[in-house]
């Protein structure tokens, strides 16, 4: 059974903060890591993507992970109200091509 | 360059009808998967094509068919319809073991 949590939210945070989000996963096989935004009535947007261990960083935005504690986290700096949307971590498998696997989402709330 | 492009962005139809959505994908992209959102249940995989063969499945009845032609466009198509098919059908497209984008997504409710 290949599972990917998330922590559970939502989370609120407050304009300029940093929000952290977290995402794990059970099986070792996983290869490729990604971060999608959501807004409400939307489709899911690729905001960022992690293959090697350690942080990678665009913008406000910084993914890390740690394949021996099968860990992935998104933290976004200076948050903004506009970031106020379900962020959904996904993780694909050598394996199987295209297929992802996503946790349940985590919903983030900036506040002015 | 163009996106994801899903047709219809929206449907109504009627319980025992059945529906065709289609997915045209990013130009060069040969992988195109498919995904079920609703608010209970996330994101549910349905299935994925490459190369025109379905290469995953997900736990989804045989209601739910799709195929991929030779310009990797897919299409999707749920028989029978039932109200819990109401859903975002959502389609993604990527390379092999690439990041994978999304389409706009169709949204079809059952009445």
């Amino acid at each position: 059974q290949k599972e990917v949590e998330q922590n559970s939210g939502p989370l609120s945070v407050p304009e300029g903060a940093i929000a952290s989000l977290n995402c794990t996963y059970s099986d070792r096989g996983s290869q490729s890591f990604f971060w999608y935004r959501q807004y409400s009535g939307k489709s899911p947007e690729l905001i960022m993507f992690i293959y090697s261990n350690g942080d990678k960083e665009d913008g406000r935005f910084t993914a890390q992970l740690n394949k021996a504690s099968q860990y992935v986290s998104l933290l976004i700096r200076d948050s903004q109200p506009s970031d106020s949307a379900t962020y959904l971590c996904a993780v694909k498998m050598s394996s199987t091509l295209g297929r992802l696997y996503f946790g349940r989402g985590t919903q983030l709330t900036v506040w002015p | 360059k163009a996106g994801v492009t899903q047709t219809p962005r929206y449907l109504i139809k009627t319980r025992g009808q059945q529906v065709t959505l289609s997915c045209s994908p990013i130009s060069g992209h040969r992988s195109v998967s498919w995904y079920q959102q609703t608010p209970g249940q996330g994101l549910q995989f349905l299935f994925e094509y490459f190369s025109e063969t379905q290469r995953n499945k997900g736990n989804f009845p045989g209601r739910f068919s799709g195929r991929q032609f030779s310009n990797s466009r897919s299409e999707m198509n749920v028989s029978t319809l039932e109200l819990g098919d109401s859903a975002l059908y959502l389609c993604a497209s990527s390379r092999a073991n690439t990041e994978a984008f999304f389409g706009q997504g169709t949204r079809l409710t059952v009445v």
